[in-house]
């Protein structure tokens, strides 16, 4: 089936400092890819959204300079935390949609633990 | 936009007995509602769909209904077992390239 490569699955970083989280489908072009955060025992809350090619639509409370995404490729998505800080602190995931407009499944990625120092 | 809400929060239930988690959705526009497991630290997998042409969907253990007059749709698993203790969380979706929008989660807990 569809398989979301995420990279790094765990990352410490300084505080100020920012962090790339990757996201690449293998096997398939993925037209719209999804980020999501999730805090510990919390559900999963979409940040934004990513259409290859295009500027990505932010949730609302989500800060676009904050959290930089690239869609560049329809097989590579990056999120960016810039300047980040301890709050910054949580588990990342993407989930990519294979086909725009039909109800195919999403397909997540393995996540991205962050933890700021 | 659309609001899922899902209850119970936590559930625990002995080992052998049935576990039910229900979730209820906002717009009716919504025509997919999957279930999805998750252990800790671990991405969300996912356990048994269904489609708003669909009513009910049975795979071995795991069930789920959907009645769509009444905007709600539930999980049911039959003789639950220790490994299927996880959080287990529901979600609605309108199209294929909208996100899910997600319950807030059910922390199951099945005591042998």
């Amino acid at each position: 089936g569809a398989v979301v490569s995420q990279h790094p699955s765990w990352v410490i970083c300084k505080s100020g400092t920012s962090v790339k989280i990757e996201c690449r489908s293998l096997d398939f072009q993925a037209t719209t890819m999804f980020w999501y955060r999730q805090f510990p025992k919390q559900s999963l809350m979409l940040m934004a959204t990513s259409n290859e090619g295009s500027k990505a639509t932010y949730e609302q409370g989500v800060e676009k300079d904050k959290f930089l995404i690239n869609h560049a490729s329809l097989t590579l998505s990056t999120l960016t935390v810039t300047s980040a800080h301890p709050e910054d602190s949580s588990f990342y995931i993407c989930s990519a949609s294979e086909k725009a407009g039909v109800i195919s499944g999403y397909t997540f990625g393995s996540g991205t633990r962050l933890t700021v120092v | 936009g659309e609001n899922v809400e899902q209850h119970p929060s936590t559930l625990s239930v002995q080992e052998g007995d049935s576990a039910v988690i229900k979730c209820t959705y906002s717009d009716s526009a919504s025509n997919y509602f999957p279930w999805y497991k998750q252990e800790l630290g671990k991405r969300p997998q996912l356990i048994i769909d269904i489609r708003s042409n669909v009513g009910e969907k049975k795979d071995q253990r795991i069930a789920v209904t959907l009645n769509k007059t009444a905007k709600h749709f539930s999980l049911h698993i039959t003789e639950t077992q220790p490994e299927d203790s996880a959080v287990y969380f529901c979600a609605a979706d309108l199209s294929g390239n909208t996100p899910l929008v997600f319950g807030k989660g059910t922390r199951l807990s099945v005591i042998a």
